[in-house]
């Protein structure tokens, strides 16, 4: 039964352009969600994270939505560079009596920005 | 200097041998983590540490052990190796949080990893 579930194995878009990345969950436990990139030869690196108490955490480029009705969340990418050209990971954790130990990570998603 | 290092980077070896990976943090956490990555699959938890001597199975623990010698070190051991297990394999360290902490300290910090194939 697969929690994290990122429905695109890969997206193609325009440098300059917003990038979309999307990403379902089926545990209404999940309280606290993360993305990260992970380039080929590397380890993921963490790149941005929401808590269930707001539906919006923006970092620069990166901006992170939580719909928690619709149990779904996505990364705004923009503009995008041909520098976040990596695979994207959807991660999310749930509140364990404050021992939140365990990520469960969707499959990723490649995404590719094309100068 | 990484924060998270992972040795070997690439190993290849054959069906029934034993094998070590080795990971060191010098971020200081107390939590540390390993996960394995196979094509399509995303990064599944193998074992966990929440501190040094505590050890605790992920959801795929089956032919792996692992020893957390200091804080700084936790080492994932496969008794005798199978083709399936052939993967890449990701070490990460987290924080404790703290009493009434937000829960940005359980974001988790990966190593470059370790691909390894067995024969």
């Amino acid at each position: 039964d697969q929690q994290v579930k990122q429905n695109s194995p890969s997206l193609s878009v325009q440098e300059g352009r917003i990038s979309i990345l999307n990403c379902d969950y089926t545990n209404s436990m999940f309280d606290y969600f993360l993305w990260y990139k992970k380039y080929p030869a590397e380890g993921p690196t963490f790149l941005i994270s929401i808590s269930s108490i707001k539906d919006k955490n923006e970092d620069g480029r990166f901006t992170v939505f939580l719909n928690k009705s619709a149990k779904h969340l996505s990364l705004h990418i923009v503009p995008s560079q041909p520098g976040d050209s990596a695979v994207y990971f959807c991660a999310a954790s749930a509140d364990s009596g404050g021992s939140n130990y365990k990520l469960t990570f969707g499959k990723g998603t490649l995404l590719t920005v094309n100068p | 200097d990484a924060d998270v290092t992972q040795t070997p980077r690439n190993r290849i070896t054959k069906t029934g041998k034993r094998i070590m990976l080795e990971c060191s943090q010098t971020k200081g956490h107390d939590r540390m983590y390993w996960y394995r990555q196979d094509p399509g699959l995303g990064l599944r938890l193998i074992y966990y540490s929440f501190d040094v001597k505590d050890i605790n199975k992920g959801e795929i623990s089956d032919g792996y052990s692992v020893s957390r010698q200091a804080q700084a070190k936790f080492s994932l051991s496969l008794e005798s190796a199978i083709p399936n297990q052939t993967a890449l394999y990701f070490c990460a360290t987290s924080d404790h949080p703290g009493t009434g902490t937000l829960l940005s300290t359980d974001t988790q910090y990966f190593g470059p990893g370790t691909r390894l194939t067995v024969l």
